[in-house]
């Protein structure tokens, strides 16, 4: 089965911290992504990768960037957190960037910034 | 361009009578269309997918959806609900013209189920 690891589930940081949330993946998968979930508001894509040192914006960007070093890991990082970026964040991956490919997902992490 | 629109925010059943939650797509191309469930404070996980070959695809504890192309809808049923099936629903439309990860999600349906 297809693992993707959160590594932090509940985090609470400060207004202005860096926060780094990370995400490993084992299989092998050339896709992941970090997508926010809200209330009323659905899954929204941040960032995804295609690649190792590859990225792009998905629809909701400002405020984050991503790290993808290793072709397993990819981090979210809030170069300075806000209130508003109190949310849940889901890491996912997929094998290529096929359509048919499953999306697999994390189990999410919880930040509640104060 | 791609769309998918989940009909009904909320839908409670009582155990044991079926379930229909409802599920209609837009796709300039031939279609990718899966179904995930999350149950609360979990990540999303795989229900069943169709990717063009049966119309019907039977997916994991008893839920089955079926691809009506003249409907432009992907409804997920199950005959008799479970407790267990308790969970908010996705529908998710991924087409051709896109990679992956621009698949597009819907806002969900809250499956309550009463004893």
């Amino acid at each position: 089965d297809v693992k993707v690891t959160q590594s932090s589930r509940y985090l609470v940081k400060r207004t202005g911290e860096k926060v780094f949330l990370e995400c490993v993946q084992d299989m092998d998968h050339e896709n992941m992504f970090w997508y926010r979930q809200d209330p009323g508001l659905g899954l929204r894509l941040i960032y995804f990768s295609y690649d190792v040192k590859m990225k792009e914006k998905g629809d909701i960007p400002e405020g984050y960037s991503v790290s993808r070093e290793k072709k397993e890991r990819f981090s979210l990082i809030l170069e300075s957190a806000s209130t508003n970026q109190t949310s849940m964040y889901l890491c996912a991956s997929s094998l290529t960037g096929g359509m048919g490919n499953t999306i697999y997902f994390g189990e999410g992490s919880w930040l509640t910034v104060v | 361009a791609q769309s998918v629109t989940q009909l009904d925010s909320h839908v409670s059943v009582s155990e044991g009578t079926p379930v229909l939650l409802r599920c209609n797509y837009s796709s300039s191309y031939s279609p990718s269309l899966f179904w995930y469930v999350q149950h609360p404070n979990k990540g999303l996980q795989l229900l069943l997918k169709y990717t063009s070959a049966a119309t019907l695809v039977k997916g994991i504890n008893g839920f089955e959806a079926e691809f009506k192309k003249s409907e432009t809808s992907f409804h997920l049923t199950k005959p008799s609900a479970h407790m267990s099936d308790a969970a908010e629903y996705f529908c998710v439309v991924s087409d051709r013209g896109t990679n992956a990860g621009k698949s597009t999600f819907g806002d969900g349906t809250t499956l309550t189920v009463k004893p």
